[in-house]
């Protein structure tokens, strides 16, 4: 099964901070990987697609880059209702594997 | 607006059994592959298992292959997952999800607590 290490596991920031959270497969994933968010007690919600692709919905300080084993997922300038939890997932082979999580507090 | 429901979790003791549905409104659910996806309390995300539209296609996480069955209805709009063996290591909110090419849509969740 492809391995995806996501970096760091938490952080600190301030509204306003740029935050880069990173993926790193195990294996080429070509562009196959996604980013969710998850607040305490709810659903994942889907943010970027296909690496750099913006779900339809999502503020635009979200960004996604990225290619082949090494993915980052930017946030501009960091809101107040951006503080959850975010996830990677590739979903370029089976079983799909997620990345660990990174929580994002204040 | 799309909707996905589950339903099913609950207590069981570790070696039994449960069946988990997930009742899918607002897309056309015979066009789309479905997932299981869960969560331990605390934990990350971990994929379960994924069946294609039509039901020919089906994949399994290696935790829980062997031990767990997917299944859908698409007269019915329903999805399944039949859960067998269960252990303490499978407590966790089981998620029903969209898929596309990639999760787009999730449910609410259901519990399954195993002890």
């Amino acid at each position: 099964a492809i391995q995806m290490t996501q970096s760091p596991s938490s952080l600190s920031a301030f509204v306003g901070d740029r935050v880069i959270i990173t993926c790193r497969a195990s294996q080429g994933i070509r562009n196959d990987l996604a980013w969710y968010q998850q607040k305490p007690g709810k659903a994942p919600k889907l943010l970027i697609y296909a690496a750099y692709s913006l779900e339809s919905g999502v503020p635009s300080r979200f960004s996604g880059s990225g290619s082949g084993t090494d993915f980052t997922l930017t946030i501009s300038s960091l809101q107040p209702e951006d503080f959850a939890t975010y996830y990677c997932l590739q979903d370029y082979s089976y079983p799909w594997t997620f990345g660990q999580g990174t929580k994002v507090e204040i | 607006e799309v909707q996905l429901v589950e339903s099913g979790g609950g207590l069981v003791k570790p070696g039994g059994s449960l069946r988990l549905s997930c009742e899918a409104s607002g897309f056309t659910f015979s066009s789309y592959t479905m997932n299981w996806v869960r969560q331990a309390p605390g934990r990350g995300l971990e994929w379960v298992s994924s069946i294609s539209s039509s039901g020919n296609y089906i994949y399994y996480g290696d935790s829980v292959k062997g031990r767990f069955t997917i299944s859908r209805d698409n007269a019915k709009n329903s999805l399944s997952l039949q859960l067998n063996s269960l252990r303490a290591e499978d407590t966790a909110v089981y998620y029903c999800a969209r898929d596309w090419g990639t999760i787009d849509y999730w449910g609410q969740g259901t519990l399954v607590t195993v002890s």
